[in-house]
């Protein structure tokens, strides 16, 4: 298994446009979560979803937005991009058990966005 | 608010010498704290939690309620142990998905 993939690896927009982040997960996972990472700072927690449905949202504005497919995989947006998006998004999946997650998160390499 | 502090940006060791991150929360209620780490170029992965009490690479890290921190100790670093260490926290009614983290610490790790 190749891990959590995300794509793009590297993108850079203009300001007020729109980006399409994608993530799929462990093979297996039901659970994904999306973080944006700033330069110098940790993962702050966007979104999570779990079987097509949002579970949490972190403390960000309408902007973002995310949704899961029946496959699991993920898509981030952000739309009215700001100088201020320009961040390491990562993406992590997780385990469930039945219907008990796992505590662990497994995370992907990230996509570099740049916002110009 | 809940919080995650790790006041050391970078700390640097001796090989052989012991290590000590430090991290400090604020959280009203009993979370789950956790250590990531991000060898270079290398993803974010799980170190350990405060649950397992386990070690996993010779390093420990124990939950003290009364001082709200959760230090991660090695006693003899290895150059293998340089990365970017991450102390996390979850609160009982966050989703399970959710983690708040710190802004880490560099180690770096000389002969």
């Amino acid at each position: 298994d190749a891990g959590v993939t995300q794509s793009p690896t590297h993108l850079i927009k203009t300001r007020g446009q729109h980006v399409t982040l994608r993530c799929s997960p462990i093979s297996g996972h039901k659970s994904v979560s999306w973080y944006q990472q700033v330069l110098g700072q940790g993962p702050q927690f966007i979104f999570q979803y779990y079987e097509k449905e949002e579970r949490g949202r972190g403390n960000f504005p309408d902007r973002f937005s995310a949704r899961q497919f029946p496959n699991y995989s993920s898509e981030l947006n952000v739309n009215a991009l700001l100088l201020g998006d320009s961040a390491l998004y990562l993406c992590a999946s997780s385990a469930t058990s039945g219907t008990r997650p796992r505590y662990e998160q497994y995370f992907g390499p990230g996509t570099r966005l740049t916002v110009t | 608010a809940q919080r995650v502090t790790q006041p050391e940006k970078l700390l640097s060791v001796f090989k052989g010498a012991p290590v000590e991150l430090k991290c400090n929360y604020s959280y009203s209620g009993s979370p789950e704290l956790f250590w990531y780490v991000q060898y270079s170029r290398q993803r974010l992965q799980l170190l350990l939690r405060h649950i397992s009490r386990e070690s996993i690479k010779g390093f420990t890290a124990d939950l003290n309620k009364g001082e709200t921190s959760f230090h991660l100790k090695k006693p003899f670093a290895q150059e293998e142990d340089s990365a970017m260490y991450y102390c996390a926290l979850r609160g009982p009614t966050d989703s399970w998905g959710k983690l708040q983290f710190g802004a880490g610490t560099q180690v770096v790790v000389t002969p």
